[in-house]
């Protein structure tokens, strides 16, 4: 099973609200990843998790919120979102050391700041 | 920072036909990976192929394969007999040699293909 699940697959928020992003997966992976994707650009790197603990956070504004709270799941918290913040929030898993490296990613949460 | 470019933004391709997307990338280290995703319009991003560094041998899988010219820094990807389901957004992705803490992948742009009947 090569599956990551994201949940939820949209999401319509407004500034004000507080709201998650569920990810998950059962390959037996120790690294998590969440990206940030603009239409028609690259996914974004925002933050790694390797064995639960955040491991790169690529300057992220502290309105957006990683938890990993087991090796299966990966969760984004967020609050006080602004509308540039709208986009397809991606989540990905993989390997750490030894095995296929490769970064498995899920269907994405698409992601509306009102 | 380790920078990937894909001049094409679009590339056209017909059925049957065989389509070569460009990638360049910019580094100092001698041991990294490069991949190509795809990502299909409003679908999940998938492994194309990949191809370690330190391998002369170009790396193939079914209908893609690639060129990897590791002094030239380029690692091209060709498309064979074309198919309508190759339609996506391409993208070129770079990472450094595995770490104990996850990796980072530094993508390009993207190109867009098109494949028509």
């Amino acid at each position: 099973d090569t599956e990551v699940t994201q949940t939820p697959k949209h999401l319509v928020m407004g500034m004000t609200n507080k709201k998650s992003l569920k990810c998950e997966q059962h390959m037996g992976h120790r690294a998590m990843y969440w990206y940030k994707q603009k239409a028609k650009k690259p996914p974004e790197l925002m933050f790694v998790y390797s064995y639960e603990k955040l491991s790169i956070n690529e300057s992220v504004p502290s309105r957006f919120s990683p938890e990993c709270p087991n090796s299966s799941l990966l969760n984004l918290h967020l609050h006080a979102l602004q509308p540039e913040d709208s986009a397809l929030y991606l989540c990905a898993s993989s390997a750490i050391a030894g095995g296929t490296d490769t970064q498995y990613f899920g269907p994405g949460t698409r992601l509306t700041v009102l | 920072a380790q920078t990937v470019t894909q001049s094409q933004p679009e590339m056209s391709v017909q059925e049957a036909e065989t389509v070569t997307l460009s990638c360049t990338y910019d580094t100092s280290e001698s041991d990294y990976y490069l991949f190509w995703y795809k990502q299909p319009p409003s679908r999940q991003m998938i492994l194309v192929i990949r191809q370690e560094a330190y391998k002369q041998q170009n790396a193939t899988e079914n209908r893609f394969s690639v060129n990897f010219q590791k002094a030239a820094k380029s690692f091209s990807l060709k498309i064979s007999d074309s198919q309508l389901g190759d339609a996506a957004m391409y993208f070129c992705a770079y990472r450094r040699e595995p770490s104990n803490s996850g990796y980072a992948l530094n993508f390009g742009k993207g190109t867009s293909l098109l494949v028509t009947p």
